[in-house]
C-alpha cells in the first residue's frame, strides 16, 4: 500500500508562491488529488487528476507531477490560503482505498 | 452539485457501539461509491471504508472487524455501523463521495469515545 510523505509544515510570505511536495516511491503511476482544510472546516478538493481544478478555485492553485514528487503550487498567496493540505491517491493494492498524505500545514507570514 | 450531511456522532463509552449516517441530496447517489474518512483531533485524514452502489465494501485493514459500512439507495443514505469502540476512534467522521478522489465532503460529525 502506499504511503504518501508531505513536509509538516511550510511557511510563505503574502504574493510569493508556496510549492507544496507530496512523496511516494511507486507515484509514477498514480494521479494525485489535492485537498485544502481550513481550521474548523471539512476538506476541500482543489486538484484532481493532477492538475485539474474544480470550478470555483482559482487558477492561482495548480499540481504538478514528476517521477516520485506531485507538488501543489499556490501563486500569489494570500492570507486566506492558510490551511492545512493534504494530497490523495487511490490505491488498489490489496483491495480499492484512498491513501492520504500526513498533511502540511501552510502559514502565511 | 450535491449534499451530504452526517449525524450519529457522540461519546461514547470503551466497548460501546454507534451508527452513523450520512444523507445525500441532489446527485444519483446509487451511482457513486462513498467512502468514510476519520480525523483524530489534530491529526491527518484517514480513509476508512468504502462501498460501491451495488454494495461491495472495502475496509481499511486496521479497522476491519469492527466496522460495517452500508447504504440505502432508496433512501439516499449512507451508514457506518462502530462496535467494540476504543479511545483511539475518538474523530471526526466524514462522508465523502468517490470519484477516484473526494469531490464533495459532509461536514463531519464528531465521535468521542471516553469513560
Amino acid at each position: 500500500s502506499s504511503v504518501l510523505t508531505q513536509p509538516q509544515s511550510l511557511s510563505v510570505a503574502p504574493g510569493n508562491t508556496a510549492r507544496i511536495p507530496c512523496e511516494e516511491n511507486n507515484l509514477g503511476n498514480k494521479s494525485v488529488h489535492w485537498y485544502q482544510q481550513r481550521p474548523g472546516q471539512a476538506p476541500l478538493l482543489v486538484i484532481f487528476y493532477e492538475n485539474d481544478r474544480p470550478s470555483g478555485i482559482p487558477a492561482r492553485f495548480s499540481g504538478s507531477h514528476s517521477g516520485s514528487t506531485a507538488t501543489l503550487t499556490i501563486t500569489r498567496v494570500e492570507a486566506g490560503d492558510e490551511a492545512d493540505y493534504y494530497c490523495q491517491v487511490w490505491d488498489n493494492s490489496p483491495d480499492h482505498h484512498w491513501v492520504f498524505g500526513g498533511g502540511t500545514r501552510l502559514t502565511v507570514l | 452539485e450535491g449534499q451530504l450531511v452526517e449525524s450519529g456522532g457522540g461519546l461514547v463509552k470503551p466497548g460501546g457501539s454507534l451508527r452513523l449516517s450520512c444523507a445525500a441530496s441532489g446527485f444519483t447517489f446509487s451511482l457513486y461509491t462513498m467512502n468514510w474518512v476519520r480525523q483524530a483531533p489534530g491529526k491527518g485524514l484517514e480513509w476508512v471504508a468504502s462501498i460501491s452502489g451495488s454494495g461491495f465494501v472495502h475496509y481499511a485493514e486496521s479497522l476491519r472487524g469492527r466496522l460495517t459500512i452500508s447504504r440505502d439507495n432508496a433512501q439516499t443514505s449512507l451508514f457506518l455501523q462502530m462496535n467494540s469502540l476504543r479511545p483511539e476512534d475518538t474523530a471526526v467522521y466524514y462522508c465523502a463521495r468517490d470519484t477516484y478522489w473526494a469531490d464533495l465532503w459532509g461536514q463531519g460529525t464528531l465521535v468521542t469515545v471516553s469513560s
